[in-house]
């Protein structure tokens, strides 16, 4: 009963090296989501994709890019990192987007960009 | 955009005394989600409150929603080593926000 599965679990890039995190769920859950946290400043919202076919924005996109591969699939990369893209990521999924259903989180994937 | 803040930041507290933290918005919720991450690891649902004034619990952990659905607690009876985490709530409209969470330490 894996749930949402992230990889990697940690990775260290250079400044400027390009890179994909990947998230899977197994849930058919129809919304997936893209977060990172960082000391005091909780969970913010990247991307998200509401449907299959769909993604839209959050709180702090720039710097980032999606792609919602299948139902099953939502990968976020970095296409020139940066030292301020150092966090921990989290990949969550819902069965819907509505803001009445629970997100299922993955175990995260700690990025440090040197 | 919709925005839920969380007091206190912090709490450190003796094994065996109460615990609360506050999750409040400016504007009317139609829902709140609380959620309890463990060190080191992910952010996992507890519960949802959905009616106004509404209480659940589980176990020693008490869950409240407002009577004007702008606000919420989590409070938890007697702590033990096993609660201590960072919970947070999430609200607001499609998608949730979450708040910044409330550091909770047992000292045994």
């Amino acid at each position: 009963n894996a749930g949402v599965t992230q990889t990697p679990k940690f990775q260290v890039l250079k400044t400027g090296q390009s890179m994909t995190l990947q998230c899977a769920q197994d849930m058919n859950h129809n919304s997936m989501y893209w977060y990172r946290q960082d000391p005091g400043m909780g969970l913010r919202l990247i991307y998200y994709s509401a449907s299959e076919g769909t993604t839209d924005k959050g709180e702090v996109p720039n710097g980032y890019n999606v792609s919602r591969l299948n139902k099953r699939e939502f990968s976020l990369r970095l296409e020139s990192a940066a030292p301020s893209q150092t966090s921990v990521y989290f990949c969550a999924s819902s069965e819907t987007g509505s803001h009445s259903q629970p997100q299922h989180f993955g175990d995260g994937t700690r990025l440090s960009i040197l | 955009g919709q925005q839920v803040m969380q007091i206190p930041q912090y709490q450190h507290v003796q094994e065996g005394e109460d615990f609360t933290t506050y999750c409040n918005s400016s504007t009317t919720l139609s829902n709140i989600q609380w959620y309890k991450q463990r060190p080191g690891g992910h952010p996992v649902f507890l519960i949802q409150l959905v009616k106004s004034g509404e209480v659940k619990k589980q176990k020693r952990l008490t869950f409240q929603f407002g009577e004007a659905k702008k606000n919420s607690s989590l409070h938890i009876t007697a702590t033990q080593t096993t609660d201590v985490g960072t919970y947070f709530c999430a609200a607001g409209n499609t998608p949730l926000v979450f708040g910044k969470g409330t550091r909770l330490s047992v000292i045994a």
